[in-house]
């Protein structure tokens, strides 16, 4: 099973600047297909998961441009380029490249300063 | 657009069975380019996924180590949902429940991503 693992578990941010998070995968998620499924979900309080970035960095339909996903291998990175008020939540980066299982991080608390 | 709407009861006995139903709106259970999943979430454990079902020409059945022996996820192509039954709860069963799209691809590109969820049933295991 592949273990996933983020950094920070929490990130406290001023409005309008910057936001970066770090997922590491405990094996390399390059699939055979020559594809790497490497998903970021958002959760706002109270709300399920909701679809960021797949295959590194491919944004979901409806997804602000402010969010970018970058990263191969073992190491993978979600950026905020300005957080706003909405974005606060708790972050997962995902793997499907190895399954079952498909396995998540732990999670990082976005909040604002 | 795609709904997934999920029911069934928030309070389960330890020992009895969980059961939820996750009724499809805009897309079929039977599609070819999606699998259909249950994933819970617990302060314990964060996210974890419980299990999918999907049909390729035939049906076909994926469950997490943890719950295999306790779970069973079934499709019900007449009224285009799926189930989630786990037996013999304990109380680190407590979790909320999603069901789940996995979008397998979309046209000729390959995707593998969790990209419809299911409102989420509270549920708690407890006499």
């Amino acid at each position: 099973e592949i273990v996933m693992t983020q950094t920070p578990l929490s990130s406290p941010v001023t409005l309008g600047q910057p936001a970066s998070i770090s997922c590491r995968s405990s094996q390399s998620l390059l699939h055979r297909d020559g594809n790497t499924y490497l998903s970021w979900l958002q959760q706002r309080p109270g709300q399920p998961p909701r679809l960021l970035i797949y295959k590194i960095s491919n944004r979901f339909s409806g997804v602000p441009d402010r969010f970018s996903g970058s990263g191969a291998g073992t190491d993978f990175t979600l950026k905020i380029s300005r957080v706003e008020a909405e974005d606060v939540g708790v972050y997962y980066c995902m793997q499907a490249t190895q399954f079952p299982p498909y396995t998540f991080g732990q999670g990082t608390k976005l909040e604002i300063k | 657009q795609v709904q997934l709407q999920q029911s069934g009861p928030g309070l389960v006995k330890p020992s009895q069975t969980l059961s939820l139903t996750c009724a499809i709106s805009g897309d079929s259970v039977s599609s070819s380019s999606a699998a259909w999943n249950w994933i819970r979430q617990s302060p314990l454990r964060g996210l974890e996924w419980l299990g999918r079902t999907y049909y390729r020409s035939k049906w076909y059945n994926d469950y997490a180590v943890s719950v295999k022996s306790r779970i069973s996820i079934n499709p019900d192509t007449s009224k285009n949902q799926f189930s989630l039954q786990l037996n013999s709860v304990t109380h680190e069963d407590t979790a909320v429940y999603y069901c789940v799209r996995v979008v397998v691809r979309i046209g000729p590109a390959a995707i593998h991503a969790f990209d419809m969820w299911g409102q989420g049933t509270m549920v708690t295991v407890s006499s």
